[in-house]
């Protein structure tokens, strides 16, 4: 298990559909982030989050929209996302930029 | 442009088989070095974090070292449960954020 956790496991949505995925975790960390995983590929990175200020975008379109209502939960907002937007998006955590990040085991994103 | 470099893609041995997994970068400032873990369907499982050139770091049968260019994890008399993707990220000093960046990892199977 984890200690960063993220919900759901699984999600399955149409592309006007209108959903989100959280992120939690209750180690301190400062640092929160967004990563995108397409099979057999490493983590992109989406966006950072650093004492709960959006620090990084990654020029990621605006149907993804992140929100980090305090320093333990982060929330990624979906809008009207395209078939290639199917992957897993997995949530990580960190004391500080330079330290190790933790991550949790991700959503798995179906687009239909 | 930075990079980070995984070799082999994919590695099979056999258990008890030592081997050696690469991640050779090109960044301007090297901040950090990471080494990964990642099974299947879930997040990757932080091993490592080397920071200069001579450092090392074990845990169980993994030892990881860093050169100025390159950083190595030894996998000694590995055993099947080691069968994994093992990943790399590197931490670069460019002022500001400091990005990790992902190598695409190596698939290791260990066969009984």
């Amino acid at each position: 298990d984890t200690e960063v956790t993220q919900t759901p496991k699984h999600l399955v949505m149409g592309m006007t559909n209108k959903k989100s995925l959280k992120c939690e975790q209750h180690m301190g960390h400062r640092a929160m982030y967004w990563y995108k995983q397409k099979a057999k590929k490493p983590p992109e990175l989406m966006f950072v989050y650093s004492y709960e200020k959006l620090s990084i975008n990654e020029s990621v379109p605006s149907r993804f929209s992140p929100e980090c209502p305090n320093s333990s939960l982060l929330n990624l907002h979906l809008h009207a996302l395209q078939p290639e937007d199917s992957a897993l998006y997995l949530c990580a955590s960190s004391w500080d930029h330079n330290q190790p990040q933790h991550f949790g085991d991700g959503t798995r994103l179906s687009i239909l | 442009e930075d990079q980070v470099t995984q070799s082999p893609e994919a590695l099979r041995l056999q258990e008890g088989e030592s081997s050696s997994l690469n991640c050779s970068y090109t960044v301007s400032g090297l901040r950090g070095l990471f080494w990964y873990r990642q099974d299947p369907g879930k997040g990757p499982e932080f091993l490592f974090t080397l920071y200069s050139a001579g450092e090392e770091k074990e845990k169980e049968r993994l030892k990881a070292t860093l050169t100025k260019k390159e950083s190595f994890l030894h996998i000694t008399a590995p055993k099947p449960e080691d069968s994994a993707t093992y990943l790399c990220a590197v931490q670069e000093s460019s002022g500001g954020y400091q990005k990790v960046t992902f190598g695409t990892g190596t698939k290791l199977q260990v066969i009984p």
